[in-house]
């Protein structure tokens, strides 16, 4: 596995309030994600990160922002946190060894927005 | 857009038994597809990955097969135990390499 962690695992929180997800790496994987994963949705790309400060949007990146400041971490911040964001967050890292590129992924974060 | 669909949704079998989860995709310009394994509130484990270019992949008790031209994959497993109860999902990637596609994953019961 490529040792990622996320915090906090759970969290539960007002609508209208601030909230921020961290995921930690320490492959030194150039690529990280950020998914999240609902009950007839499957897994969705919300964003990804192709380098320090380098990120763009995936499927579901409305209401949610990232930020890349240093290669371990990757931060996605919910600016207004909505009921409808409810969800279990997973994070992700691709390691590029030899063409293979495989993803790995954190434990989650369960969110849940009142 | 890459659509990804796994049958069937779910599946229970008694322990022994060899199964076959399928999935396909409907874009055949992939870099590889991966199949991960997702226990209850756990994240997801990567079980095996074939490379575009590849036919199968084996690991243990698992066989993972890959026709890249109908679009299609199997994920076998061989004599099933009750351990193996997980949701089994398959994932497929663009030709760039960097974004995957998931499927709805099979929910996979094994009774003892």
């Amino acid at each position: 596995d490529a040792g990622i962690t996320q915090s906090p695992r759970h969290k539960v929180t007002e609508t209208g309030t601030p909230v921020t997800l961290r995921c930690h790496q320490t492959e030194n994987h150039r690529y990280m994600y950020w998914y999240r994963q609902d009950p007839g949705h499957g897994l969705r790309l919300i964003h990804y990160s192709y380098g320090v400060k380098d990120t763009d949007k995936g499927e579901v990146s409305d209401g949610y922002s990232v930020s890349r400041s240093k290669t371990e971490d990757f931060l996605l911040t919910l600016e207004s946190a909505t009921s409808s964001q409810t969800s279990v967050y997973f994070c992700a890292s691709n390691r590029e060894v030899g063409g293979n590129n495989e993803q790995f992924f954190g434990p989650g974060t369960r969110l849940t927005v009142l | 857009k890459q659509e990804v669909t796994q049958i069937p949704a779910a599946l229970s079998v008694p322990e022994g038994e060899n199964l076959v989860l399928n999935c396909s995709f409907t874009d055949s310009a992939i870099y590889n597809l991966q199949w991960f394994r997702q226990d209850p509130g756990k994240g997801l484990t990567s079980l095996l990955l074939i490379q575009s270019s590849q036919r199968e992949q084996t690991s243990g008790r698992l066989n993972a097969s890959l026709d890249k031209s109908s679009g299609r994959s199997t994920l076998y497993i061989a004599a099933s135990q009750p351990g193996d109860s997980a949701t089994y999902l398959c994932a497929v990637t663009n030709n760039a390499g960097n974004m995957l596609t998931f499927g709805g994953g099979t929910r996979l019961m094994v009774k003892p």
